[in-house]
């Protein structure tokens, strides 16, 4: 069993939805990630938590709307997407700086 | 240009063969991390290096912080082995990180 875990692992969503990704680790670090992977693009630092305060924004759109409520669980909050945002959202984990541990991902589809 | 560079974007290899995948950087970075990603997107962290060179089974990464490069050796590569190996840097101070586009690896039977 992975140490990092993803709900759901797919979903489709219209543009007037709202939807939350949920991120959960069980390996007792204090640091945790959201990153956007689009086809063709390298992988995008979105947030990051570290002891459940948020320590990096990398100017993503409000439509997106990170939430740590505590060291293990991490979520996001999707309202009013584009279909631009179609795409796979990977969370991860890690013990300070370093190594990371990745969650399987939610492949996100915005019709 | 993105600041993290990789080469070849596309390998295909015969079992057995010898394979290196480069990372160039144009920043300065506290660590180098080196990455796996296989079809259907699971990510699996090889590497972290911030000198030197590490080894793991049949994987090596090395680092050259004055050249700003890094590379990732397989030995003796296997089917199993085709995969994304993406580069990444990391900076002093913050959880900020940049990726390279990876390396689509492919090793033929």
């Amino acid at each position: 069993e992975t140490g990092v875990t993803q709900t759901p692992r797919h979903l489709v969503m219209g543009m007037t939805n709202k939807k939350s990704l949920k991120c959960e680790q069980h390996l007792g670090h204090n640091a945790m990630y959201w990153y956007k992977q689009s086809a063709k693009k390298p992988l995008e630092l979105m947030f990051v938590y570290n002891f459940k305060e948020q320590t990096e924004n990398n100017s993503v759109p409000s439509r997106f709307s990170p939430e740590c409520p505590n060291s293990s669980h991490l979520f996001l909050h999707l309202h009013t997407l584009q279909p631009e945002d179609s795409a796979l959202y990977l969370c991860a984990s890690s013990h300070s700086r370093n190594e990371q541990f990745f969650g399987p991902g939610t492949r996100l589809t915005v019709l | 240009k993105n600041e993290v560079e990789q080469s070849p974007q596309n390998l295909t290899a015969q079992e057995g063969e010898f394979i290196t995948i480069n990372c160039s950087y144009s920043v300065g970075i506290s660590a180098l991390h080196w990455l796996q990603q296989h079809p259907g997107g699971g990510i699996v962290s090889l590497f972290m290096l911030s000198s030197g060179k590490k080894k793991h089974g049949r994987l090596i990464a090395t680092i050259n912080i004055q050249e700003k490069h890094s590379s990732l050796h397989i030995t003796a590569s296997h089917p199993r082995d085709s995969a994304v190996y993406i580069c990444a840097v990391g900076f002093s101070g913050t959880y900020k990180y940049i990726f390279g586009t990876g390396t689509r690896l492919k090793v033929l039977a």
